[in-house]
């Protein structure tokens, strides 16, 4: 079942934060983090385990909650840069290949 | 290396064509898979591989083929082309050795069909 995510979309100024969630009803093994830019592929951003384990960008930040199969992605001091479609890939197993992504966040950084 | 390529970059059919969407990737990866994009929406796996000679299904795996005889290669067939069928289709590849990593995406290849 896809994850959800949200908000859909955001619109900030250039040094403004942002978090973006993801949740999801099913028991998730890994939760992964995409970014988008219009008409490009997507492009890995981070990767988030149960137990607590993360491997992915310098300046982005998330979280998992394995408790409540969420995880939120933090954008702290966006640059005009992060403007793009944000995805979340959830995993079930330890196949992380085989991952579902959400609907997309759109997230517009202005000067 | 060139990472992960895709041809054509656009392409459109009729309806009723076949067509074969080709991806390759010179990194050695073991395992390949097959996205559709459609417009404003997420990534929907279509089929995917964990090696030569091994396919597996995934979520939208209706009105496509693959296969996988070597490691560098995943093309995805088209049987009979339907409007529904309009998307844009990324192919993405990782490397095993862990269940943890990165995809690779390649650039994308815009179908239309009419």
């Amino acid at each position: 079942q896809q994850p959800v995510q949200s908000p859909q979309a955001v619109i900030l100024r250039e040094g403004e934060d942002a978090v973006i969630n993801c949740s999801s009803s099913k028991a998730l093994y890994s939760v992964h983090w995409y970014r988008q830019k219009h008409g490009e592929a997507p492009v890995f951003l981070m990767i988030l385990l149960k137990g607590g384990e993360q491997k992915g960008h310098e300046k982005i930040s998330a979280s998992f909650n394995e408790k409540k199969q969420q995880s939120s992605l933090y954008l702290t001091a966006s640059q005009l840069s992060y403007s793009g479609t944000y995805f979340c890939g959830t995993a079930r197993g330890d196949a992380g290949n085989m991952l579902t992504f959400g609907g997309g966040t759109r997230l517009m950084v202005k000067p | 290396n060139a990472g992960v390529t895709q041809t054509p970059k656009f392409q459109v059919l009729k309806t009723g064509q076949s067509m074969t969407l080709q991806c390759a990737q010179d990194m050695n990866h073991e395992y390949m898979s097959w996205y559709r994009q459609d417009p404003g929406m997420g990534l929907r796996l279509i089929h995917y591989s964990v090696g030569a000679g091994i396919t597996d299904q995934g979520e939208v795996p209706n009105g496509y083929n693959v296969s996988r005889s070597t490691t560098e290669d995943f093309p995805l067939r088209l049987l009979s082309a339907a409007p529904s069928q309009t998307s844009v289709y990324f192919c993405a590849s990782n490397p095993l050795a862990q269940p943890y990593n990165e995809q690779f995406f390649g650039p994308g290849t815009r179908l239309t069909v009419l």
